[in-house]
């Protein structure tokens, strides 16, 4: 069963514009962690940002913070002012006790 | 701080061959773990390991094995290679298990012909 729904393939965004890029999952657990990892055309995996499940307060890092929705086991990602070196596939990850599970993945293009 | 890296970047075999990948994680990091990531599966956990014990183990079949050295370099291990095994394996090192962040290395594609 998919635990890490991503449901845009595909997004795109004007340089300087904000997106929001989605994500649901799918837990019975109370303790976790979730993710955003950014995967450019060179294949690595760079992280975005993390969040702890128990902290109430979204994180954010400079042009990158997340709407973390815990009742609603929703955790979207929102990149202001977007640059052209954020074009990538975005992966939300989940991380309970255990294995780390990722989303299919969201194809964010920048258009200058 | 150095990063994760991988041996080798690039790998061609034919099938019925088997394949050693290597992962030297971040230096002070003793948790390593193994995805592969293919167009078809996407990203998929093989194992995770910690003080050279595996914690956790995915879905895969047997033919999929890893371990680590008490430096906590980690090698994984492929035998009887399959054409569905070509993917990119990706390796990551964390400070520990649990929810520690993991960093990812460079990944190792692996071609079976």
């Amino acid at each position: 069963a998919q635990t890490v729904t991503q449901s845009q393939p595909e997004m795109s965004v004007q340089e300087a514009e904000t997106v929001t890029l989605s994500c649901t999952y799918d837990t019975s657990e109370s303790d976790y962690y979730l993710f955003w990892y950014k995967q450019p055309p060179s294949r690595q995996m760079i992280l975005v940002i993390r969040q702890e499940a128990y902290k109430q307060q979204n994180a954010t890092e400079n042009r990158f913070s997340v709407n973390f929705q815990k009742a609603a086991k929703s955790f979207s990602l929102k990149i202001s002012d977007s640059q052209l070196g954020d074009a990538a596939m975005y992966f939300c990850a989940y991380r309970p006790p255990g294995d780390m599970r990722f989303g299919a993945g969201t194809r964010l293009t920048v258009k200058p | 701080k150095a990063g994760v890296t991988q041996t080798p970047r690039y790998l061609i075999k034919t099938r019925g061959q088997q394949v050693t990948l290597s992962c030297s994680p971040i230096s002070g990091h003793r948790s390593v773990s193994w995805y592969q990531q293919t167009p078809g599966q996407g990203l998929q956990f093989l194992f995770e390991y910690f003080s050279e014990t595996q914690r956790n183990k995915g879905n895969f079949p047997g033919r999929f094995s890893g371990r680590q050295f008490s430096n906590s370099r980690s090698e994984m291990n492929v035998s009887t290679l399959e054409l569905g095994d070509s993917a990119l394996y990706l390796c990551a090192s964390a400070r520990g298990p649990g929810g520690e962040t993991q960093y990812f290395g460079p990944g190792t594609r692996l071609l079976v012909l």
